[in-house]
């Protein structure tokens, strides 16, 4: 079993839609958890970083995490093409640990 | 702005030629970190550094070698290049040193990656 857990996808939501992209991890001590957005061709950018149960929001997107159930979600409002990528969920600082990724397409 | 550099965005290397790719982060930052990114086995890490002269292997250090004589520069070394090499390399730093491998708040910034291509 893989320690950090993504639906491969692909994920296809219409524009204007919510898009719920999911992460499972083994690790129960983590503390820190990251998702980055990869557009294809390009690496990986920091979008949201989550430490403490509960939900966080920036924007358009909503980090949650759950400890107790060991799932971190990351929730984007109002889709728009732009966010079509690839989402990699991380957990632990300094040294992560990267799940595969869950490609989305925002579809006009 | 946090900037990650690397020294070539595109790379094509025959076998067995030895292969330097280079990182440079302009943050002041204590970690950096080699991986490479195929499809469907998503982002590994190959070597990371948590300081200067220091450097600890990652998933996959086999065929690899990493230096780090200045905190901002840290480079990957192929010492004879295969095909099975072929990939993205993705080079990323973060701040927090040694104490920021134990689960602390330090997110990674990444360079623009180079696509190293071995005939």
């Amino acid at each position: 079993q893989k320690e950090v857990e993504q639906n491969s996808g692909p994920l296809s939501v219409p524009e204007g839609a919510i898009a719920s992209l999911n992460c499972t991890y083994s690790d129960r001590v983590s503390q820190s958890f990251f998702w980055y957005r990869q557009y294809s061709g390009k690496s990986p950018e920091l979008i949201m970083s989550i430490y403490s149960n509960g939900d966080k929001e920036d924007g358009r997107f909503t980090a949650q995490l759950n400890k107790a159930s060991q799932y971190v979600s990351l929730l984007i409002r109002d889709s728009q093409p732009s966010d079509s990528a690839t989402y990699l969920c991380a957990l632990g600082a300094g040294k992560s640990t990267f799940g595969d990724g869950t490609t989305l397409t925002v579809k006009p | 702005d946090v900037k990650v550099t690397q020294s070539s965005r595109y790379l094509v290397k025959r076998t067995g030629e030895k292969v330097f790719l280079e990182c440079v982060q302009d943050m002041d930052h204590e970690n950096m970190f080699w991986y490479r990114q195929d499809p469907g086995l998503g982002l590994r890490l190959i070597y990371f550094s948590y300081d200067v002269k220091m450097k600890e292997k990652g998933d996959i250090p086999e065929g690899y070698s990493v230096s780090r004589e200045k905190k901002e520069r840290f480079s990957l070394i192929l010492e004879s290049a295969s095909t099975n090499q072929t990939s993205m390399y993705l080079c990323a730093s973060s701040t927090g040193g040694l104490l920021s491998l134990v689960s602390l708040r330090y997110e990674q910034y990444f360079g623009p990656g180079t696509r190293l291509t071995v005939t």
